[in-house]
């Protein structure tokens, strides 16, 4: 079956450093991969999203980037974080042609 | 611009009686609909798709209805349980490749025993 993994839980970062939060799925091949961030009192809004190793797509424009080095696995990274960076970080995947997407449990990133 | 509503606010039920969270959408075609359960802390579970040429979809006590002129979809939970306490999101689809979804804010039920 699939699973996917995402560390660390917490994360609390001062201002200004780096970030990199990773994200693995297992049992299955060629996923696409997302990352959402979630707000407190807002929606998820998708961040990056990708549909195979190499390609990354932004949604917004921001202080973050992402990465996918192999087939199932997506990274997240900033240089140096802002105070707006805060917030729940939720990986996800899907496969190519289905619409139900499978959640991570997660990182809550407090910026300090 | 593009809105997916959902009360914010929480709902509160009685244990026992049926649940109905609304979402409403404006200047969106959507392909499908899908809701998910967030508990506190967690991931988002998927729980029920409904397509754009669908009416109501059932899943064990879980009902979803679609209604495209109206743009609204209604989630109801049958015999709620202090169990179903959750936050519930409604995401538009609008299909393509890497199927593209829009969440919107969630409704908090909590059901009272």
């Amino acid at each position: 079956s699939q699973t996917i993994h995402q560390w660390p839980a917490t994360l609390v970062q001062p201002v200004g450093s780096p970030l990199s939060l990773e994200c693995t799925v297992e049992g299955t091949s060629n996923p696409n991969l997302y990352w959402y961030r979630q707000a407190a009192g807002r929606g998820l809004q998708l961040l990056f999203y990708s549909v195979g190793i190499g390609q990354i797509s932004s949604e917004v424009p921001q202080n973050l980037s992402a990465s996918r080095p192999q087939d199932r696995q997506f990274i997240l990274s900033s240089k140096k974080l802002l105070l707006s960076d805060s917030g729940f970080y939720l990986c996800a995947w899907n496969a190519g042609d289905r619409e139900k997407l499978f959640f991570g449990s997660g990182t809550q990133l407090s910026v300090l | 611009s593009q809105k997916i509503e959902q009360n914010s606010e929480a709902l509160n039920i009685q244990e026992g009686k049926t649940a109905t969270l609304t979402c409403n959408y404006t200047n969106y075609s959507p392909a499908y609909l899908q809701w998910y359960r967030q508990d506190p802390g967690r991931g988002p579970v998927f729980l029920l798709l409904i397509r754009e040429n669908e009416k109501e979809k059932r899943k064990e006590r879980l009902k979803v209805t679609f209604d495209t002129t109206l743009k609204q979809s209604l989630f109801h939970i049958t015999a709620s349980q202090p169990a179903d306490s959750a936050t519930y999101l409604c995401a538009l689809g609008l299909g393509g490749g890497y199927q593209k979804v829009t969440f919107g804010i969630g409704t908090k039920l909590q059901v009272i025993p």
